[in-house]
């Protein structure tokens, strides 16, 4: 079945310093995978998905199938980047259901 | 562009009373519509998906009959929690979705937040 794991429910990072949320998946074949953010009282949006390789707000995230890891980086992390990330992936054989991971809120210290 | 609205943001009801929820897509026709729920502190758990025109899709474990949803037009969807108790209250997320293809984005709504007293 497909599974996304992320394991920190909450991750504090000093600003400046480099962040890496985790992301750990289960799926059969090749999977696509998303990160969205939810920044406070803010809706749920996509950051960034695998596929297209772009960079969003200094974010990268590699698609890993060795270690069927995601996880989402960036190297100097910002006051703005506080918020709760969400990794996600489509369900098998139904691709407009996407399966989210618990979350992690990251939380940028001054 | 691809902005979905949400009606109410919050809403408190009686137990044993029924409240409506909106979900519309402002700029774009949505081909599909998804109703979440997502419970303090937890993930968003998806509970329907519906296709203008046609019943919506339920997920396992959800009650058809408890939340009902109706999706009249393509930039219209509601989710109606009929008999609410205590334990619906949630936030409940729309999302929706433009055209179909292997993966289209879905666009999040603001959420409504559920109260039921």
């Amino acid at each position: 079945a497909q599974r996304v794991t992320q394991p920190e429910k909450l991750l504090s990072v000093f600003k400046g310093a480099p962040v890496e949320l985790k992301c750990n998946y289960s799926y059969s074949g090749s999977p696509e995978l998303f990160w969205y953010v939810q920044y406070s009282r803010q809706r749920l949006q996509l950051l960034l998905r695998h596929i297209s390789r772009e960079s969003i707000k200094g974010f990268t995230a590699d698609l890993n199938k060795g270690e069927t890891s995601f996880h989402l980086k960036k190297p100097f992390a910002q006051e703005e980047d506080s918020a709760m990330y969400y990794c996600a992936l489509p369900a098998l054989n139904r691709d407009d259901k996407i399966i989210f991971g618990k979350g992690t809120r990251l939380h940028i210290l001054p | 562009g691809a902005v979905v609205s949400q009606h109410p943001s919050w809403v408190i009801c009686k137990s044993g009373t029924s409240v409506k929820i909106e979900c519309r897509s402002l700029d774009f026709q949505a081909t599909t519509m998804f109703w979440y729920r997502q419970f303090p502190k937890q993930s968003l758990m998806l509970m329907a998906t519906s296709n203008e025109g046609s019943k919506a899709t339920y997920e396992q474990g959800v009650e058809k009959d408890k939340f009902l949803i109706n999706h009249a037009s393509l930039t219209l969807s509601t989710l109606t929690v009929t008999s609410a108790h205590p334990e619906d209250s949630s936030f409940y997320i729309c999302s929706a979705r433009a055209g179909g293809g292997p993966w289209n984005e879905q666009f999040f709504g603001p959420g409504t937040r559920l109260t039921v007293l």
